[in-house]
């Protein structure tokens, strides 16, 4: 299994350009989530997904547009860059929560995709 | 609101001493807890979990963390420290407002073990 994979690694744009981050799991999960990680704020939850065509708001929002047409795949769209989008953008996967714990929550991370805004 | 707080931005440990590093959560209902480290350009990985039964929780690399429900505490600890466990660890809470996976993250510690 390669797991979560991210693309591209690193990408400069400039202010209102657009682009698209890629995120694929083979690993059959059915939550898939982006998140972007800024020094001293920790992680913060873009959008999620609990399935396909299934997708959701999380804590940060505005500036990106998700879709899961697929289970595999979870892209991340920038509709127009802005300097305060410039962060490390991280997508993980896992199996959905059934109460009472197991293993299938644990969520499994990609290797992030470096983001600089000019 | 449901939170997590890791006090110390950085711990510095000497190799071979144990080590600890601290977090305190806020949550609605039963905590389920995580800890994930994080090393130089790469990804988050999955240490440990806690979400039911013994308080004390064994993970990787050598890791563990204890859980103390009256002190809303969740701390990593590890016996004796490696100059390689010089990373960025995470610690995290399951959001259950949310009904999903969702997990609310801490700012981050940076750990430094030196030789």
């Amino acid at each position: 299994n390669a797991g979560v994979t991210q693309t591209p690694k690193f990408q400069v744009l400039k202010t209102g350009q657009s682009m698209t981050l890629q995120c694929a799991q083979d690993m059959n999960h059915e939550y898939m989530s982006w998140y972007r990680q800024d020094p001293g704020m920790g992680l913060r939850l873009i959008h999620y997904s609990v399935g396909a065509g299934i997708t959701d708001q999380g804590e940060v929002p505005n500036g990106y547009n998700v879709s899961r047409s697929t289970t595999e795949d979870f892209p991340l769209r920038l509709l127009s860059a802005a300097p305060s989008q410039t962060s490390v953008y991280f997508c993980a996967s896992s199996g959905l929560f059934v109460a009472g714990g197991g293993n299938q929550e644990t969520q499994y991370f990609g290797p992030g995709t470096r983001l600089l805004v000019l | 609101a449901q939170s997590v707080a890791q006090p110390e931005d950085q711990v510095n440990v000497a190799e071979g001493n144990p080590l600890t590093v601290k977090c305190t959560y806020s949550v609605s209902g039963n905590p389920y807890l995580f800890w994930y480290v994080q090393y130089p350009n790469r990804g988050l990985q999955f240490l440990l979990k806690y979400i039911t039964g013994d308080n004390l929780v064994k993970g990787s690399y050598g890791f563990e963390a204890e859980f103390n429900k009256s002190q809303t505490s969740f701390h990593l600890k590890k016996p004796s420290a490696l100059v390689s466990d010089s990373a960025l660890y995470f610690c995290a809470v399951r959001d259950h407002a949310g009904g999903y996976n969702k997990l609310i993250f801490g700012a981050g510690t940076r750990l430094a073990v030196h030789p």
